[in-house]
C-alpha cells in the first residue's frame, strides 16, 4: 500500500469544522483513500473512503485533489466526542494478488476538538 | 456496536504461558482479521482468513497462530508470552476480501503479561 503522511496532532473548537489533512503523493490509480478513527482504545471506526470524486456521508465529507496525492477529511461540526486519532488508509479497492483487504495503519493524526 | 464479538476483554498473565483470544465476526462476515496495538507500534496488521484459509500474512510472531472455524469464528493463540506482547489485539472482519475497504472491528482484548 502506498504510504501516507498526517500531521500528528491539530485542535478544534468545538462546533467548528475539523479539516484533517492527509498527503499520498505516490498513490496509484487503483488505489483507493480510506479514513478510520480510533476513540481513545475503542476499535478503529470506518469514517468513509473514495477514489477521485469527492464524497460525503452522514459523518463526514472527503475532498481529493485532482492530482489524487492529498485529501482532506472534514467533520463539519466537531463535537467532543469526535476527539480521536484519524488514520488515512490508501488500499486498493478490490483483492489484488495476496494483498486480500488487510489495512495497513500509520501513526495518525490526534485530533483534540476542544470546548 | 460493530457486530464483531471479541473474548476475553482483559487478560493478565504470566511469561511463558499460552492465551487464545476469540473473535466472533459479523453475522455473514467471512473474512476475519487480526491486529496487534502496542503503545509503541501502533495498529499492526497481524494475519487474515477468509471463509477458513488463511489469505495475508502481517508482522505475526511465530509464537502466535491463528485459525478461522467453519462456523468462521476466529482464534488467535499466542504462546511463549513476553512482557512485550502486552497490547490491545482487535480483530475484524468484513463481508468478503474487503472490497469495499470497510472492516468492522471489536473492542479488542487487553492482554497484560507480567
Amino acid at each position: 500500500d502506498a504510504k501516507t503522511t498526517q500531521p500528528p496532532s491539530m485542535d478544534c473548537a468545538e462546533g467548528r469544522a475539523a479539516n484533517l489533512p492527509c498527503n499520498h503523493s505516490t498513490i496509484s490509480g487503483n488505489e483507493y483513500v480510506y479514513w478510520y478513527r480510533q476513540i481513545h482504545s475503542q476499535g478503529p471506526q470506518y469514517i468513509i473512503h473514495g477514489l477521485k470524486n469527492n464524497e460525503t456521508n452522514e459523518m463526514a465529507s472527503l475532498i481529493i485533489t485532482e492530482d489524487r496525492k492529498s485529501s482532506t477529511l472534514i467533520l463539519p461540526h466537531a463535537t467532543l466526542r469526535d476527539t480521536a486519532v484519524y488514520y488515512c488508509i490508501v488500499r486498493y479497492h478490490m483483492n489484488y494478488g495476496g494483498s486480500q483487504g488487510n489495512l495497513i495503519f500509520g501513526k495518525g493524526t490526534k485530533l483534540s476538538v476542544k470546548p | 456496536d460493530s457486530g464483531v464479538t471479541q473474548t476475553p476483554k482483559h487478560l493478565i498473565t504470566a511469561t511463558g504461558q499460552r492465551v487464545t483470544l476469540r473473535c466472533s465476526p459479523r453475522s455473514g462476515d467471512l473474512s476475519v482479521y487480526w491486529y496487534q496495538q502496542s503503545l509503541d507500534q501502533g495498529l499492526q496488521f497481524l494475519i487474515q482468513y477468509y471463509n477458513g484459509e488463511e489469505r495475508a500474512k502481517g508482522n505475526i510472531l511465530e509464537r502466535f497462530s491463528a485459525q478461522q472455524f467453519p462456523d468462521l469464528h476466529s482464534e488467535l493463540n499466542l504462546s511463549s508470552l513476553e512482557l512485550g506482547d502486552s497490547a490491545l489485539y482487535f480483530c475484524a472482519s468484513s463481508v468478503a476480501g474487503a472490497g469495499t475497504g470497510e472492516l468492522f472491528f471489536g473492542e479488542g482484548s487487553r492482554l497484560t503479561v507480567l
